[in-house]
């Protein structure tokens, strides 16, 4: 398994401004993802974060608004970008390299925008 | 498109009674992974089934992989406090290089003492 980090754990911001998440994994993974999570609700994946190119989003997720970076195989960053407080909830990272298709997350960033 | 379709979605029970979660979709995976998660973390991987057929026990929780691996089930004997929180079912398709997951909608879960 592995061990994930993010920061800030929590934020509160104003609209129109932006905020980056950071994801730190304790070793090398093939895989990152971004998910999306409104409290005591499933999950809904943003975008892959791949290693050296440029990020997979899904529908409705486009690169202008959340922007991914992924310098290296154990660091991340996701960019929420002119929020509004649409965009308040709870933002998690995760990993996956094994081969059952596991992953392994972060704790959450919560992000309240007013 | 996959669809995990998880039930029931609430539910709230007497410390001491069982349940069972249920994870259905009308697709194959190769993995069904089941998660936990508490207010203000991240889920945690409570347990992986690969195989048709499979049952897993972790402690008073029993996991099992439906043999077509297309539904699970999560059942729980004699419920404590300490089980409530956020249940989440998870297929995969590890073929290749995707290692994306399918998620059910989740079940929260409350044991009152």
């Amino acid at each position: 398994s592995a061990v994930i980090s993010q920061k800030p754990s929590r934020d509160i911001c104003q609209r129109g401004t932006s905020l980056t998440i950071q994801c730190q994994v304790d070793s090398q993974v093939t895989m990152m993802f971004w998910y999306r999570q409104q409290p005591g609700q499933s999950l809904t994946l943003i975008a892959t974060a791949n290693q050296g190119s440029e990020a997979t989003y899904e529908s409705g997720f486009v690169i202008d608004k959340f922007p991914i970076s992924r310098p290296n195989l154990t660091f991340s960053t996701l960019t929420v970008s002119n929020m509004s407080p649409e965009d308040s909830s709870i933002y998690l990272c995760s990993a996956a390299g094994g081969g059952g298709g596991e992953q392994f997350f972060g704790p959450g960033t919560r992000l309240t925008v007013l | 498109t996959q669809l995990l379709e998880q039930s029931p979605q609430f539910l709230s029970i007497q410390e001491g009674e069982n349940l069972t979660v249920y994870c259905n979709s009308s697709s194959v995976f190769s993995s069904l992974q089941w998660y936990r998660q508490e207010p203000g973390e991240g889920p945690v991987l409570l347990v992986t089934v690969v195989t048709g057929g499979e049952v897993k026990k972790l402690k008073r929780l029993t996991f099992q992989f439906g043999d077509a691996r297309k539904d699970s089930s999560l059942h729980i004997t004699a419920a404590q406090p300490g089980d409530t929180g956020l249940y989440l079912c998870a297929g995969a398709n590890s073929g290749g290089s995707n290692y994306k997951l399918t998620f059910g909608k989740g079940t929260l879960l409350t044991v009152n003492p």
